[in-house]
């Protein structure tokens, strides 16, 4: 009864390959996040859906296409990976886009680019 | 300048005590603010969230806001080892729900 799901976990591959990350969440929820966390821990928003329609689009290289093919889906694609993409990417999901709403997190997508 | 900032630590506490961990944030018009433990290589967890000023209590946790102070706080009682974790600050600072993030405070209880 996993709340929000990510897959793959790990991901392994090398520069210049193109990668997708899934995420789906079987909350009910409206709105969808992805988060890029560094090496520094330091957790950032990248992009945010609700009901399917881009809502936030932090300054993220356009090799960054996220895409959501209904509420409960946000995958992530990834092309072209550098050695800066490495870090642990995580999907989240809220009720609404209303800024008291909490967020919940999956468990992660941690790419290593070689 | 930072938008969300904590103190890094390590905080070390004694098994029992308090831990005190501090957040302050820079968006006046910020409505929403949350508290979020992360167990390395974990995924943040929600443990707190708070809206108004004052004091908010969950049974060991309690998260005090301040907004004239831009202040966001939260206070573990009885601490125990299982509570070491990095505690993330997270404000909500506009309509879509964009959640900022301290670099966190690490916590160490030793027992």
């Amino acid at each position: 009864d996993t709340a929000v799901s990510q897959t793959p976990k790990y991901l392994v591959t090398q520069m210049g390959n193109d990668k997708s990350i899934k995420c789906e969440q079987n909350l009910g929820h409206d709105t969808m996040y992805w988060y890029k966390q560094d090496s520094k821990k330091f957790l950032k928003i990248m992009f945010s859906y609700n009901n399917k329609e881009l809502i936030i689009n932090e300054t993220v290289p356009n090799r960054f296409s996220p895409k959501s093919p209904d509420k409960a889906h946000l995958n992530l694609h990834i092309n072209s990976l550098e050695l800066g993409d490495s870090a642990v990417y995580f999907c989240a999901s809220s009720t609404g886009g209303e800024s008291n709403q909490p967020q919940h997190f999956g468990d992660g997508t941690r790419l290593s680019i070689l | 300048q930072k938008e969300v900032e904590q103190n890094s630590g390590p905080l070390s506490v004694p098994e029992g005590a308090i831990a005190s961990l501090n957040c302050t944030y820079s968006d006046r018009g910020s409505q929403s603010f949350f508290w979020y433990r992360q167990y390395s290589g974990k995924s943040p967890e929600l443990i707190m969230s708070i809206y108004s000023n004052g004091d908010k209590e969950d049974g060991r946790f309690t998260a005090q806001l301040n907004k004239a102070s831009q202040y966001v706080s939260l206070l573990i009682r009885d601490s125990q080892p299982s509570d070491s974790a990095t505690y993330l600050c997270a404000v909500s600072m506009e309509y879509g729900n964009k959640l900022v993030f301290g670099a966190g405070t690490i916590l160490r209880v030793k027992s």
